[in-house]
């Protein structure tokens, strides 16, 4: 079955450090979002993309990169990790013209000390 | 103010209620409308699309007033199951990507 995956699921890390999170899935969609989810703040867009070889920033990209080499990836990276940049981090894919029916993957928790 | 507005509850009901939930939106270009429900420490999953006309899906009615800029989710005959969060969302194309999640609405169903 298609599906969406992300890793590590948990992660601590320091501040200063750099960090990856990754993002594959397996639905072929052309579509691929970045998301912190923190308390009372709802869902927030980090990056999204396109397609191979586009990138967005969305509404607090600040500190975040990604690229899109290939249709099943989109790695986020943490350049350098803030304590502000503790949070859950949710991947998620749509079709072409379909950007709201997201599905989304299970999350990486994220604390930076 | 935020974009998209929910009452973070929680409501708490008993099985076999019916529980309505609100939410406002402040940009009226918005053209597309949707609830996700989240289970507790779960990612989100798309519940339903929100529909001009209104529209139910077995228990779930989902209704939207341009108007008064608010799309509502009752939910009828309450189990168990349907505790959770339910989260907004509100898409409007003016450019670039402007998908909005609310925050979220917790409901816990009790026995």
């Amino acid at each position: 079955d298609a599906e969406i995956t992300q890793s590590p699921r948990h992660k601590i890390t320091e501040t200063g450090r750099q960090v990856t999170l990754a993002c594959h899935q397996t639905w072929n969609h052309n579509n691929m979002f970045w998301y912190r989810q923190d308390l009372g703040h709802g869902l927030r867009l980090i990056h999204y993309s396109y397609g191979v070889q586009d990138t967005n920033k969305g509404e607090v990209s600040d500190g975040y990169s990604v690229s899109r080499s290939n249709t099943e990836d989109l790695p986020l990276t943490l350049e350098s990790a803030a304590s502000s940049q503790t949070s859950v981090y949710f991947c998620a894919s749509s079709e072409r013209g379909q950007r709201e029916t997201q599905y989304f993957g299970p999350g990486t928790r994220l604390l930076v000390l | 103010r935020k974009e998209v507005e929910q009452d973070p509850g929680p409501f708490n009901v008993p099985e076999g209620a019916t529980v309505a939930f609100n939410c406002t939106y402040s940009n009226s270009a918005s053209q597309s409308f949707f609830w996700y429900r989240q289970d507790c420490r779960k990612e989100p999953k798309l519940l339903m699309s929100v529909y001009s006309s209104g529209n139910e899906d077995g228990r779930f009615t989902a209704q939207l007033n341009r108007a008064s800029q608010y799309i509502s989710l009752l939910i009828r005959d309450s189990k168990l199951s349907d505790s959770a969060t339910y989260l907004c969302v509100v898409n409007g194309n003016t450019g670039g990507f402007k998908t909005i999640f609310g925050a979220g609405t917790r409901l816990f169903v009790k026995a």
